[in-house]
């Protein structure tokens, strides 16, 4: 049974610092790894996709990578904002066909000001 | 980029009634739809895979007489919740898969409450 694991479950930095969030998964056969940030009370931005034969993705100040042999991913971002405050999820899709994600528990990330 | 619209966002209900809860793709068709329940300070758990024009597929321990799942057409999952009660609150969000690059997209969630 795949489990996902995001360390730290919180975390707090000031602003402009960069930072690395991670997340490991236990069954290395995934289709793919996508990142998510959730705002208190709404649902799931995706921010990046990354298929598994992929090493890293990147958009604008982030940027995540993969370790798919490890079972390992990181989300790194550059230059903080508070803007950036949410709660990020990770996810992993399943080889095989089954279409379900299983996500981390997440990681709060409040960047101050 | 793909949109994935549900409404309503925040509902409150008398124990004992039945909540529906829409969820759309907008600009895609969706043949696979997925419900999820979040509860605070937890990650999304999926609930059951919503398939047009069959029957849905719960998870283990979700009671299908209850999160009743209906995807008549290819933009349109509901979920509905039958004799609601306080258990019930919690926060709902549906998603679908764009086949295109953009992975799965989620709606922005529907907060119940159950009184």
């Amino acid at each position: 049974k795949q489990e996902v694991t995001q360390i730290p479950a919180a975390l707090s930095v000031p602003e402009g610092e960069n930072l690395v969030l991670n997340c490991s998964f236990t069954d290395s056969a995934i289709y793919n790894l996508q990142w998510f940030r959730q705002d208190p009370g709404k649902g799931l931005t995706s921010l990046l996709l990354i298929q598994s034969s992929q090493r890293e993705q990147t958009s604008g100040r982030l940027n995540a990578s993969l370790d798919k042999s490890s079972g390992r991913s990181t989300l790194y971002i550059a230059a903080s904002q508070p803007g950036d405050s949410a709660t990020y999820l990770c996810a992993v899709l399943q080889e095989g066909g089954s279409e379900k994600l299983v996500f981390g528990k997440g990681t709060k990330l409040t960047v101050n000001p | 980029g793909a949109v994935v619209s549900q409404h309503p966002s925040r509902v409150i209900c008398k124990s004992g009634t039945s909540v529906k809860i829409e969820c759309r793709s907008l600009d895609f068709q969706a043949t696979t739809m997925f419900w999820y329940r979040q509860f605070p300070k937890q990650s999304l758990m999926l609930m059951a895979t919503s398939n047009e024009g069959s029957k849905a597929t719960y998870e283990q321990g979700v009671e299908k007489d209850k999160f009743l799942i209906n995807h008549a057409s290819l933009t349109l999952s509901t979920l509905t919740v039958t004799s609601a009660h306080p258990e019930d609150s919690s926060f709902y969000i549906c998603s679908a898969e764009d086949v295109g690059a953009y992975g799965y997209t989620f709606g922005s969630g529907t907060r119940l409450t159950v009184v």
